[in-house]
């Protein structure tokens, strides 16, 4: 079974620009989640869907960020503009179940930098 | 507000030695307690949890952990290291009033020296 996969890996972008991030979760996983790793930080959260719905999206920093999940599969989460505190590593997880004691499976990350 | 306290951003053993990564957290409630692991160019893996019961939880790759609700804690242990276990190792609490979120610590790189 494929695990949670992101795209990119790495993303170079200037100041200004406009950046979209991939994120397919295991097949089935109803939730789905974002997390962000300041270099040097912990890991925030940054929102949660339950199928195509937002759940929880308190953790998103400001209106810069977008994030979807169209028909309930894979989710993007798009920066525009991006500004060079988005700088960072970008995690998915996906989870059968509500989170709480469920795990939650990881993506590899796509490293964000922001010239 | 939940929080999590890591100490010690690296922490270096050698092979064959005690690993000991702390973990401190707050919580007015009954807490989960998570401990994963990142191997380089990896995702994040689930090493252990702790939801309810038993309080010495063990996990995967001979790793275990114990909640000790009067210390607020949550070490990580391991009787020998060995040198695959380099890695990134993060503790990460959730609780109702968080709305069960992941408040995670800042992450301790383990350093395995031959």
């Amino acid at each position: 079974e494929a695990g949670v996969t992101q795209f990119p890996s790495h993303s170079v972008i200037e100041k200004g620009q406009t950046v979209t991030l991939r994120c397919d979760p295991i097949s089935g996983h109803d939730n789905l989640y974002w997390y962000r790793r300041v270099m040097g930080k912990e890991i925030k959260f940054l929102l949660h869907f339950v199928k195509e719905s937002k759940q929880d999206e308190s953790g998103m920093p400001n209106n810069r960020f977008l994030a979807e999940r169209t028909g309930g599969t894979y989710s993007t989460l798009k920066v525009q503009p991006a500004e060079l505190e988005d700088s960072g590593v970008y995690f998915c997880a996906s989870s059968q179940g509500p989170w709480g004691a469920n795990e939650q499976f990881f993506g590899p990350g796509t490293r964000l930098t922001v010239l | 507000a939940q929080s999590v306290t890591q100490l010690g951003s690296h922490v270096s053993v050698s092979e064959g030695a005690l690993v000991l990564l702390r973990c401190n957290y707050s919580s007015s409630v009954p807490p989960y307690l998570f401990w994963y692991v990142q191997y380089p160019n990896q995702g994040l893996q689930l090493l252990l949890k702790y939801t309810t019961g038993a309080t010495l939880v063990k996990g995967i790759n001979g790793f275990e952990a114990e909640f000790k609700k009067s210390e607020t804690s949550f070490h990580l242990t391991k009787p020998s290291a060995h040198m695959s276990d380099a890695a990134e190792y993060f503790c990460a609490v959730s609780d109702m009033d968080s709305n069960y979120q992941l408040i995670w610590g800042a992450g301790t790189k383990l350093i395995i020296k031959p």
